[in-house]
């Protein structure tokens, strides 16, 4: 089954320390996002990528690092930078970047603080 | 800023009440609407999407929205609810300029049987 694979399902991160977060998808999608979910305040955009080896930030990419040397994958570094990482991290991918493209969403993970 | 707004939060309903949930969009210009709806466990998932045409869209479920461009609305609804539409809805839109999806906060329906 085509689809989206986020790993792993529960993230612990310390103080000071960096973590990636891996997504996968053999949907054969071109464009590939992270999301944020946060209680009440829906989803927002981290980072997106449009192709390989092509990204942009979204609306709220401090703190966050992404790479995308392969099509199906796009992990999503997590950076000490980032003060308040404790949420729900989703990944999408769709067919291309436009209005009419549904994404369609990994089962996401979620990080914690030790 | 573009932004969309649900104004229910959080909303509990008894077996067989009707349903609708509310989303605001602020964009003047050419815009795609879509409802998603996360079930417990599972993945963010598409409820149904409005391009262009009939404003009445119907989607999985039994669920349906009608688009008010006057109103900039996109509100979802269902005639009758089950136990199994327990769940996160969000309602997302894409801009013409930006081809972003911008998400609201999301309402929890919790449906008592």
């Amino acid at each position: 089954d085509g689809g989206i694979t986020q790993s792993p399902k529960y993230l612990f991160r310390k103080e000071g320390q960096n973590v990636t977060l891996s997504c996968e998808q053999n949907l054969n999608h071109d464009a590939m996002y992270w999301y944020r979910q946060d209680p009440g305040q829906g989803l927002r955009l981290i980072y997106y990528s449009q192709i390989v080896n092509d990204f942009q930030k979204g609306d709220i990419a401090e703190g966050y690092s992404v790479s995308r040397e392969k099509k199906e994958s796009f992990p999503l570094t997590v950076t000490s930078a980032q003060k308040n990482p404790t949420a729900f991290y989703l990944c999408a991918s769709s067919i291309g970047m436009g209005g009419r493209q549904p994404q369609h969403f990994g089962d996401g993970t979620r990080l914690s603080i030790l | 800023a573009q932004s969309v707004s649900q104004h229910n939060h959080h909303v509990i309903l008894s077996e067989a009440a009707s349903l609708e949930l509310g989303c605001n969009y602020s964009y003047g210009g050419t815009v795609n609407l879509f409802w998603y709806v996360q079930y417990p466990g599972q993945h963010l998932q598409l409820l149904l999407k409005y391009f262009s045409g009939d404003p009445l869209v119907k989607g999985i479920k039994g669920f349906e929205a009608e688009f008010i461009k006057s109103k900039f609305s996109f509100n979802l609804r269902k005639p009758s609810v089950q136990w199994s539409d327990t769940a996160e809805y969000f309602c997302a839109v894409v801009t013409s300029n930006t081809g972003k999806l911008i998400f609201g906060q999301g309402t929890t329906l919790q449906v008592k049987p």
